[in-house]
Parts: structure tokens; C-alpha cells; sequence
């Protein structure tokens, strides 16, 4: 166990509808990372977070968004689904975000558009 | 753009063989880590190693920034190393990760 919970383990929604994935990083991590994992794409880096700021962008598209929240927790909204969304979407979380830090991965939330 | 390529893409063993994988990557990295996804899907982080060699029991990572390539050595295969070997390399003035394909790795009893 990571200590990095993601909420909802598996989620099934039709296109065009519009879900939000939860983390939550270990107690006293401050960044938050979360990933994509497609069949088509494989791994990408979306968007990373520090203490409530974003931190690095990557190949998040604008139908996506995310937020950090005061608490630490954070949510990645997807909208006007398509079914190339269809993925495993990954959080994970560090102390500070720094380069040569372990980034600690939750279990994930599989999302599938139908 | 900068790429990252591994090698092999599929590697079926026997237990308790040793093997080599093998991450080439296009562009001076700031950092390179090394990823196990098991067969359940969990993600865990085997190595940071911008360069130099790490070792962590039966696991060891080697990274030569100056002709850009890292290698990840799993000794005495066991059949819980299965899964896939991802490796990624951080570019901080791109501010993104950019991850390799990964090698399946199979271990037979």
C-alpha cells in the first residue's frame, strides 16, 4: 500500500458526460502528479501540482482540468468525453515535487467510455 | 521530439534467469526512473538514476548520460518480477515526463 488513495476504483460513463477523479496523497506530500495509461498512448505525464499550484504541464488536453485543494487533495475533471478517454488514470504523490524524489503511485481509477 | 525507446519490447524467461532492459532516450534528461507495473496494474518506482549505477538487491540500474541510454539488470529472475519495465526521463526545461513503451517481461516456473 502507497498511502495514496484514488477514488472511484472504476467508473463507466457514455460520451460527451463529464466525471471527476479524486487523490489523495500520502500524508505530508505536498505534490500531486497524475498520469494517463491508454492502450493506443501508454503512459503519459498530464499535469503535476505543488501545495495548491500547478507545477509542469504535460500532454493534458483543455478538455481536461485539475486542481490541488488547501487539504492537498486533488480532482481531475474530465468533460465532453470521448471514447479514446478510455484509460487508466494514475495519481501519485511526493514530498516537494523535486526531480530525484520517489513518486509513490495509487492504484488508480479505470475509467471507460462507452 | 525527444523520444525514449526500450528494448526489448516482450522478454519470456525461466525463473531464475538474468536479463538486461535496455531505455535509449534522444535528448540530455534530468533525471531517468525505472517502473515496475505488476499484473495487477499497480505502478511502483524501482530507481531514480540521472547517472551512475544503483543497486537494490537483485535489482540494478545503470545510466550513461553521455551517449543516453540506461539499462536495468534483474538477477535469478523470480516469477513476481512479471509485469512491465517502464523507464522515463525527466526533462525539466520541457517541464514534462516523457515514458518509454515498456518491455514485458514474463517469468516462467
Amino acid at each position: 500500500d502507497s498511502g495514496v488513495t484514488q477514488t472511484p476504483k472504476h467508473l463507466i460513463t457514455a460520451t460527451g458526460q463529464r466525471v471527476t477523479l479524486r487523490c489523495s496523497p500520502r500524508s505530508g506530500d505536498l505534490s500531486v502528479y497524475w498520469y494517463q495509461q491508454s492502450l493506443d498512448q501508454g503512459l503519459q505525464f498530464l499535469i503535476q501540482y505543488y501545495n495548491g499550484e500547478e507545477r509542469a504541464k504535460g500532454n493534458i488536453l483543455e478538455r481536461f482540468s485539475a486542481q490541488q485543494f488547501p487539504d492537498l487533495h486533488s480532482e481531475l475533471n474530465l468533460s465532453s468525453l470521448e471514447l479514446g478517454d478510455s484509460a487508466l488514470y494514475f495519481c501519485a504523490s511526493s514530498v516537494v515535487g523535486a526531480v530525484q524524489e520517489t513518486q509513490y503511485f495509487g492504484p488508480g481509477t479505470r475509467l471507460l467510455v462507452l | 521530439g525527444i523520444q525514449v525507446e526500450q528494448s526489448p519490447p516482450d522478454l519470456i524467461l525461466q525463473e531464475g534467469a538474468n536479463s538486461t532492459l535496455r531505455c535509449n532516450f534522444s535528448d540530455s534528461v534530468n533525471n531517468l526512473q525505472w517502473f515496475h507495473q505488476n499484473p495487477w496494474g499497480q505502478l511502483i518506482n524501482l530507481f531514480y538514476i540521472p547517472s551512475g549505477t544503483k543497486q537494490n538487491g537483485r535489482l540494478s540500474a545503470t545510466t550513461v548520460a553521455t551517449e543516453r541510454y540506461s539499462l536495468l539488470y534483474i538477477s535469478s529472475s523470480q516469477t513476481t518480477d512479471s509485469g512491465v519495465y517502464f523507464c522515463a526521463a525527466l526533462y525539466s526545461s520541457a517541464s514534462k515526463i516523457i515514458f518509454g513503451s515498456g518491455t514485458r517481461l514474463s517469468i516462467r516456473p
